[in-house]
């Protein structure tokens, strides 16, 4: 059965720093895609960063960059130059279709990121 | 501009009466979910839909029902709600590619007293 499980439930940092958030999953195939939301304040859930399993390269956008270790079934979100505005809840989501036959994303239970000045 | 609109942003029932919390999107994206939210437990999957009349369980489907006649529009039905159903209620919906990142709506909050 897939699963994801973010065990950090919060972390702290000092502003202008460098954070890492971690994530594994459990996953029977190896075409799976691997994807990084962003839970604010108001409770809006925003789309951050996506890994395809079969790409080598650790995806980047912005200041955020993923550290993926396939044979670790690892997928960190690396957080680069930490503003306030960070401060969130950061949820890891994992499609499978081979598994489960469907485009459902199963979800981690969130890291809640507060960035201090 | 690309967004998921769900009606009514919060809402406040009794037990045992009947709920519909509805969800659109004009991008015509194929595929849409219902997830509810609840402290601690992350994104859950009630719902997901393919297209029109088109579908299935996600894990936690008891309790709930769904329909789906247009492409853009997709409702939660909750039939004689109950209070373990109060939640934060999230529709999203993606084009039918693996890749895509599902684009979530603002969420309806439900207290069932």
């Amino acid at each position: 059965a897939q699963k994801v499980t973010q065990t950090q439930t919060s972390i702290s940092v000092m502003e202008k720093t460098t954070v890492t958030m971690d994530c594994v999953y459990e996953t029977q195939d190896s075409s799976y895609f691997l994807f990084w939301y962003k839970q604010t304040a108001s409770g809006e859930i925003v789309f951050l960063i996506r890994q395809d399993s079969y790409k080598k390269e650790n995806a980047t956008v912005g200041h955020y960059s993923l550290n993926f270790q396939k044979p670790k079934s690892s997928i960190g979100l690396i957080i680069t130059a930490t503003q306030i505005e960070d401060s969130a809840v950061y949820f890891c989501a994992m499609r499978d279709p081979a598994s489960s036959g469907s485009w459902q994303l199963i979800f981690g239970s969130g890291t809640q990121l507060t960035v201090m000045p | 501009d690309m967004k998921v609109t769900q009606m009514p942003r919060y809402l406040i029932k009794r037990m045992g009466e009947n709920v519909l919390l509805e969800c659109g999107q004009d991008m015509s994206h194929e595929t849409m979910y219902w997830y509810r939210q609840d402290p601690g437990l992350g994104l859950q999957l009630i719902y997901i839909s393919y297209d029109v009349d088109s579908n299935s369980e996600g894990d936690i489907p008891k309790g709930y029902r769904v329909s789906r006649k247009k492409r853009e529009h997709f409702s939660l039905i909750l039939d004689s709600a109950k209070t373990n159903q109060t939640s934060v209620y999230f529709c999203a919906s993606s084009l039918s590619t693996n890749n895509q990142a599902p684009l979530f709506g603002e969420g309806t909050r439900l207290s069932v007293l």
